[in-house]
């Protein structure tokens, strides 16, 4: 089993639906959670990220972490054809060095106008 | 954010060459960058970990002799591929931490390097 699973996609919507995206992971030593958002032939982009259970929300975005599950969620609200992209989740270890940061495979989504 | 910028964004060389590939932190000084390989729908792999003033750390199976990481500088680090063959073709990714910013890291734009 891997550490961070995330389904590759892709995923398509329509201009406006919430979009919910996810990974699990296995490692319940994982306590830093990140969201990074990657455009074709760029660098990620950090998004969000999260040290805690619970919900983070910052602007149509919400992070949520269920550390009892292993479980983490990106929510886009009103999704727009500019966050067509690769959405990847990253996790870490408290203490760890950044070499530590574990990346999900990263999903692909398309929202059509 | 912190801004990571990345040289070039994209180069082809010819097999046997070698290519370097810049990274610089522009308005922070950073002690550790990082260099990532990104294949298509996989994940990012660390490749290695370059510290300022000493040698890279380099992941398990990373050639260390074949890829070349420099970090003269608080805010350049190099990543050279040397006798590049086809099978180095990828994007490859740099990014730093931000000292007093903990965990978090900011990434290079890619290089997407074609060897033909």
């Amino acid at each position: 089993q891997k550490e961070v699973e995330q389904d590759p996609g892709p995923l398509s919507v329509p201009e406006g639906a919430i979009v919910s995206l996810n990974c699990t992971y296995s490692n319940s030593a994982f306590q830093y959670f990140m969201w990074y958002r990657q455009y074709s032939r760029k660098g990620p982009e950090l998004l969000m990220y999260t040290y805690s259970s619970g919900n983070k929300e910052d602007g149509r975005f919400t992070a949520q972490v269920d550390k009892s599950s292993k479980y983490i969620s990106l929510f886009i609200r009103d999704s727009q054809p500019s966050d067509s992209a690769t959405y990847l989740c990253a996790m870490t270890v408290y203490g760890g060095s950044q070499g530590n940061l574990i990346f999900g495979k990263g999903t692909k989504l398309s929202v059509k106008p | 954010g912190a801004v990571v910028s990345q040289h070039p964004s994209r180069v082809i060389c010819k097999s046997g060459t070698s290519v370097k590939i810049e990274c610089r932190s522009l308005d922070f000084q950073a002690t550790t960058m990082f260099w990532y390989r990104q294949f298509p729908k996989k994940s990012l792999m660390l490749m290695a970990t370059s510290n300022e003033g000493s040698k890279a750390t380099y992941e398990q199976g990373v050639e260390k002799d074949k890829f070349l990481i420099n970090h003269a500088s608080l805010t350049l680090s190099t990543l050279t591929v040397t006798s590049a063959h086809p099978e180095d073709s990828s994007f490859y990714i740099c990014s730093a931490r931000v000292p007093g910013q903990g965990l978090l890291a900011f990434f290079g734009q890619g290089t997407r390097l074609t060897v033909v």
